[in-house]
């Protein structure tokens, strides 16, 4: 069974809006963390934000916030107002507790914003 | 050096031919993480490093696969007898601590070599 799933291959979005990217994930151990990385067409990961198991909030960074639903088991990114230079693909990724160094992955969403 | 370097960014090779990739992590980070990307796919683990000795190597796909660490600094990964189905990014990460960390803001990516076999 997949860990991550991440539903939407490719999304178009209008510059300004917002935009939700789903992921949805399984485990049974019940301390993990929730990554979302972007990966522009230069090829590096570049580290978006985290959400541990046991944090009470929804993480947020800048422009970008986690949506945290630890019942559905799902970590949509939400980023705000977006900008021609989010234009990527961005990744989920789990690290599980009883493997604490491994980054599980999703297949990834294509984003492109449109002027 | 102030990111994750990685050598070569590009590499075509024969089949059946040997290649080694290089991975020079950030100084001071003890903990580097090998990951493959095939095309349209996400990553997937390959070896873990905790300074010059990897407690897991289960993601390795083959015995073709082997990786080094010296120093607790730079990393090598071997592909011996490359096949077709070896192209891919290889993506090498580093970060301070095994788990990159409470909030995992630690993991820092190189931007990868693109291995084709043809």
């Amino acid at each position: 069974a997949q860990k991550i799933t991440q539903t939407q291959p490719g999304m178009f979005v209008q510059e300004k809006e917002a935009v939700t990217l789903d992921c949805t994930y399984d485990t049974s151990d019940p301390s993990y963390g929730l990554f979302w990385y972007k990966q522009p067409s230069s090829g590096e990961m570049i580290f978006l934000i985290y959400q541990g198991s046991y944090d009470q909030q929804n993480a947020t960074e800048g422009r970008y916030s986690l949506n945290f639903q630890k019942a559905r088991k799902s970590a949509n990114l939400v980023i705000s107002a977006s900008q021609l230079g989010d234009s990527a693909m961005y990744f989920c990724a789990m690290r599980e507790g009883r493997s604490n160094y491994q980054l599980i992955w999703g297949a990834g969403t294509k984003l492109i914003i449109k002027p | 050096g102030a990111g994750v370097s990685q050598s070569p960014s590009n590499k075509v090779t024969e089949k059946g031919k040997d290649v080694e990739l290089r991975c020079d992590p950030i100084s001071g980070h003890t903990a580097l993480y090998w990951y493959r990307q095939s095309l349209g796919q996400g990553l997937e683990f390959l070896i873990y490093f905790q300074g010059n000795s990897a407690p897991d190597k289960s993601g390795l796909p083959s015995d073709r696969f082997s990786a080094e660490r010296t120093g607790g600094s730079v990393s090598t990964l071997t592909i011996q007898r490359t096949q077709q189905e070896d192209s891919a990014v290889y993506l090498c990460a580093s970060s301070l601590v095994g788990t990159g960390g409470p909030t995992g803001h630690g993991y820092t990516f190189g931007s990868g070599t693109r291995l084709t076999v043809v």
